[in-house]
């Protein structure tokens, strides 16, 4: 298994609202991140998960909050989000944070839309 | 970009021509990643050249890379319209794992 999945694949939600996007890999890869892209710009970096502890937050709002409960899954919980955080999030893995040649393994997305 | 400028910003080309897109980035690498991505999905690794390396050739795809100068170059020869797409690079900082991207070019073959 090669994949790296993504779930929901689309999701609307208004300003109040609590939502969670999940991520799952079972390459046994132990490095994960999450992305955000707005269209017509590259992916950039918001978090990087290493054995399960959090080891990059670029300074993101706490409005994002990612939990990595075990090597096989990761978590965006999102509350009280802006329309401005409408993007597609993009989840990647690769097999550890010293394999520093590895390339990453990319989700398919989550389109997310704030009302 | 959080790392550095890819040209062009577009490219459109007839089949059966050559896509060359550019990539220089701010910091010392490890490595230096080319990546796909159709619209509005994930993306999709096509070669990685090490920070002492200077060419690499996969299939259709030629990778050269500079680090004197901080700049990449991604050849696609005899390209197809299936080739239609975003190109990003990407680089992993040295000592780090921390994979950022370039501004990306968009390239349109024309059938």
């Amino acid at each position: 298994d090669t994949e790296v999945t993504q779930t929901p694949k689309h999701l609307v939600m208004g300003m109040t609202n609590k939502k969670s996007l999940k991520c799952e890999q079972h390459m046994g890869h132990r490095a994960m991140y999450w992305y955000k892209q707005k269209a017509k710009k590259p992916p950039e970096l918001m978090f990087v998960y290493s054995y399960e502890k959090l080891s990059i937050n670029e300074s993101v709002p706490s409005r994002f909050s990612p939990e990595c409960p075990n090597s096989s899954l990761l978590n965006l919980h999102l509350h009280a989000l802006q329309p401005e955080d409408s993007a597609l999030y993009l989840c990647a893995s690769r097999p550890g944070p010293f394999a520093t040649n590895e390339k990453l393994f990319f989700g398919s997305g989550t389109q997310l839309s704030v009302l | 970009s959080q790392q550095g400028e890819e040209d062009p910003q577009a490219l459109s080309i007839q089949e059966g021509e050559n896509a060359t897109m550019n990539c220089s980035y701010k910091t010392s690498i490890n490595n230096l990643q080319w990546y796909r991505q159709n619209s509005g999905r994930g993306l999709v690794h096509l070669i990685l050249i090490r920070s002492n390396e200077r060419e690499k050739h996969s299939g259709r795809l030629r990778v050269t890379l500079d680090t004197s100068k901080k700049s990449s170059s991604l050849l696609i020869t005899a390209s197809r319209a299936a080739d239609t797409a975003s190109y990003f690079c990407a680089t992993d900082a040295t000592g780090g794992f921390k994979t950022i991207f370039g501004a990306g070019t968009r390239l349109f073959v024309k059938a």
